[in-house]
């Protein structure tokens, strides 16, 4: 079956870039997605990239896809105290003309240290 | 005002108790879904839900049971609560009609802890 796989912690100084990896094994997904939870929050959808696409640069956040490798990252530039939740990596295989459901890792907790 | 609501926001009760758990949502979307969150395994689908006739288990359904009311609520209940159903339990809408972008939006959470 379809996994993705994510390291659970990252600690990062303020100011420094980090890098969140993942790991997925469908190669039909078509698109590839980074979630943020933040302490007490539901998820909120940070970006995306499409699966013909190896990289998406949106202010300070870059995402790299290796399609061949089946690895997806994301790299938060000056990351800052306001950065600390935990990422989540998602994906969206497709079957047979349709879209699946999203599949998320476990996520990756950011901490964030002045 | 939210766009996905849950109710309640925190609910402790014992075991064999039935919970019910609200979902609603103003975003008018088709799609509607429920996981569950715990500590080092991430989200898992539970149920999920294409329109107001469609019901469709999802990874961890054993123990709930879902009702889609109508296209904004979606409800989740636990029958006879147990202490591993004890989580962070999560509602999503979404709005793919066909190829393309699956962006879900999240409610904030009901923190469910059965004793």
């Amino acid at each position: 079956g379809e996994d993705v796989e994510q390291s659970l912690f990252l600690s990062v100084r303020e100011g420094d870039s980090s890098v969140i990896n993942c790991t997925y094994t469908d190669s039909s997904s078509t698109y590839l997605y980074w979630y943020k939870q933040e302490p007490g929050a539901g998820l909120q959808l940070l970006t995306y990239i499409f699966s013909n696409m190896d990289m998406k640069q949106d202010q300070r956040l870059t995402v790299l896809l290796n399609k061949k490798d089946k690895h997806l990252s994301l790299r938060i530039a000056d990351t800052q105290t306001g950065d600390s939740a935990i990422y989540f990596c998602a994906e969206t295989p497709y079957y047979g003309g349709s879209q699946g459901n999203l599949i998320f890792g476990k996520g990756t907790k950011l901490s964030v240290k002045p | 005002d939210a766009d996905v609501t849950q109710t309640p926001r925190n609910r402790i009760t014992k075991t064999g108790k039935r919970i019910m758990l609200e979902c609603s949502q103003t975003k008018g979307h088709d799609r509607m879904y429920w996981y569950r969150q715990d500590p080092g395994l991430g989200l898992r689908l539970i149920y999920y839900s294409f329109d107001v006739k469609d019901i469709n288990k999802g990874e961890i359904s054993d123990g709930y049971s879902v009702s889609r009311q109508a296209q904004a609520k979606f409800s989740l209940s636990l029958e006879s609560a147990i202490p591993n159903q004890t989580a962070l339990y999560f509602c999503a809408t979404s709005d793919l009609g066909g190829v393309g972008i699956d962006t879900q939006y999240f409610g904030p959470g009901t923190r469910l802890t059965v004793l």
